[in-house]
C-alpha cells in the first residue's frame, strides 16, 4: 500500500502568520490527494480534494498545491478556528491511506 | 446536508464480534452518486480505512483487515453497518462512518465518531 508521510509532526505558528504543511508519497498518487481538518472530539472535515481544490465552504486562505508525490497544504493567514490536527489522504490506490497528521498548534 | 451518525456498543470482550451502525440523514444510501465507508482512529495514532460499499451491495475492504470485515447496506433505516470479527485490543479505536463520492473516492462527509474499546 502507499506511505503517506507529513511533516512536520507539529507546527507552532501564531495567529495571522502563514503555516504550510507537507505530505510526501511513497509512490506517485497523480493529483488523487485530499486534505482534511480534525478538531478534538470531531470527525475529519474535508478541506481540499484533486491536491488543489477547496471543498464546498473551506475559506480561501486555504491552498494546495503539488502532484506526483509532493503535496503542499498552506494557510496564509491562520485563524483561531484553524489549529487543528490536518491529514492528507491519498486515493489513487486501494487501500486509500492517510498521512500521520501534523498538528497546527499556537505558538 | 447529509449527516451522519455512529452508534453501537462502546466495549467488546477479546475475541468477539464489534457491530456498528451509521445513521445516514439529508441523504440517501440508495443513492448511486455515493459509497459509503468505515474508518478508524486508534488512540493517539493516524486513520485506517477499513472498508466501503456501494448501493448495490459492493464491497471493498482493507486487505489488512479483510478476512475479519462485513460491511452492510439497509435501503429501509437509510443504514449501513460494520462487524467485525475476533477482535483483539488492537482493534481498539475511535470508528467514523463517512461518505464517498463515487468516482471519485475521496470522503467529502464523516460521522463525528464513535470509541470502541476491547477489552475484558
Amino acid at each position: 500500500e502507499i506511505v503517506m508521510t507529513q511533516s512536520p509532526a507539529t507546527l507552532s505558528v501564531s495567529p495571522g502568520e502563514r503555516a504550510t504543511l507537507s505530505c510526501r508519497a511513497s509512490q506517485s498518487v497523480s493529483s488523487n490527494l485530499a486534505w482534511h481538518q480534525q478538531k478534538p472530539g470531531q470527525g475529519p472535515r474535508l478541506l481540499i480534494y484533486g491536491a488543489s481544490t477547496r471543498a464546498t465552504g473551506t475559506p480561501a486562505r486555504f491552498s494546495g498545491s503539488g502532484s506526483g508525490t509532493e503535496f503542499t497544504l498552506t494557510i496564509s493567514s491562520l485563524q483561531s478556528e484553524d489549529f487543528a490536527v490536518y491529514y492528507c489522504q491519498q486515493y489513487n490506490d486501494w487501500p486509500q491511506t492517510f498521512g500521520q497528521g501534523t498538528k497546527v498548534e499556537i505558538k | 446536508q447529509v449527516q451522519l451518525q455512529e452508534s453501537g456498543p462502546g466495549l467488546v470482550k477479546p475475541s468477539e464480534t464489534l457491530s456498528l451502525t451509521c445513521t445516514v440523514s439529508g441523504g440517501s444510501v440508495s443513492s448511486s452518486s455515493y459509497y459509503w465507508s468505515w474508518i478508524r482512529q486508534p488512540p493517539g495514532k493516524g486513520l485506517e480505512c477499513i472498508g466501503s460499499i456501494y448501493y448495490n451491495g459492493n464491497t471493498n475492504y482493507n486487505p489488512s483487515l479483510k478476512s475479519r470485515v462485513a460491511i452492510s447496506v439497509d435501503t429501509s433505516n437509510n443504514q449501513f453497518s460494520l462487524k467485525l470479527s475476533s477482535v483483539t485490543t488492537a482493534d481498539t479505536a475511535v470508528y467514523f462512518c463517512a461518505r464517498k463520492i463515487s468516482g471519485l473516492y475521496f470522503e467529502d462527509y464523516w460521522g463525528p465518531g464513535t470509541l470502541v474499546t476491547v477489552s475484558s
